[in-house]
């Protein structure tokens, strides 16, 4: 069964940091790159990252450019999203899904987590 | 950058059929493929079409899609309609190494 499964969501307070994890099942993960998508409560989607297969490149949407870092462990078929400097704008669900083309990036999803929600609040 | 505009919401009666609509504000809506996604409430994303019309395994085919080069858009057409497609259904596309997202359409089912 392909599956996605986030943690390490959490309350914290801005300014600080916190990391996300992404363990994926069920597919070749060091084939596929793959995204982090964030909602904030009520609103829609926003992309945030993404990761090629191998982490040879890497790319942010510039709201969070600087603050936070995408990486991947293929051997741990796992992603991860270190958040530094948070700020209450980053309060959101966050997602990882899978890109949907083998070895390259569509810059499309085909498979989603259940997601982890973290909330910047003092 | 480009936006991706969708109406706010839009209701219909069970066995009917909708169109949801996604209107590109510059560019060629034919340039990048266009996604949709379904998200009921409290749940993930999920893959409904990608690739302008195709439909993922275990999509029923009431789901597909379509773009209109005349009027720079991308429909979501759901045929059909049953109370479990109530949800928010997303277009998405991309331009350069950014993935852009339409506002979201709320699917009401009545």
């Amino acid at each position: 069964q392909v599956q996605l499964v986030e943690s390490g969501g959490g309350v914290v307070q801005p300014g600080r940091s916190l990391r996300l994890s992404c363990v994926a099942s069920g597919f070749t993960f060091r084939s596929y790159g793959i995204h982090w998508v964030r909602q904030a409560p009520g609103k829609g989607l926003e992309w945030v990252a993404v990761i090629w297969y191998d982490g040879s490149h890497k790319y942010y949407v510039d709201s969070v450019k600087g603050r936070f870092t995408i990486s991947r462990d293929n051997s741990k078929n796992t992603l991860y999203l270190q958040m530094n400097s948070l700020r209450a704008e980053d309060t959101a669900m966050y997602y990882c899904a899978r890109d949907e083309w083998f070895g390259e990036l569509s810059w499309a999803f085909d498979i989603w987590g259940q997601g982890t929600m973290v909330t910047v609040s003092s | 950058n480009f936006m991706l505009t969708q109406p706010h919401s839009v209701s219909e009666s069970p066995g009917k059929t909708v169109n949801i609509s996604c209107t590109r504000s510059s560019g060629s809506i034919g340039s990048n493929y266009v996604q949709w996604y379904q998200q009921r409430p409290g749940s993930a994303p999920t893959t409904v079409i990608y690739e302008d019309n195709q439909r993922p395994s275990g999509v029923p085919d009431r789901f597909s899609g379509s773009i209109d080069s005349s009027s720079n858009s991308a429909s979501l057409t759901i045929s059909g309609l049953k109370t479990e497609d109530e949800a928010d259904y997303y277009c998405q596309s991309y331009d350069s190494i950014n993935v852009i997202f339409g506002g979201g359409t709320k699917l009401t089912v009545l």
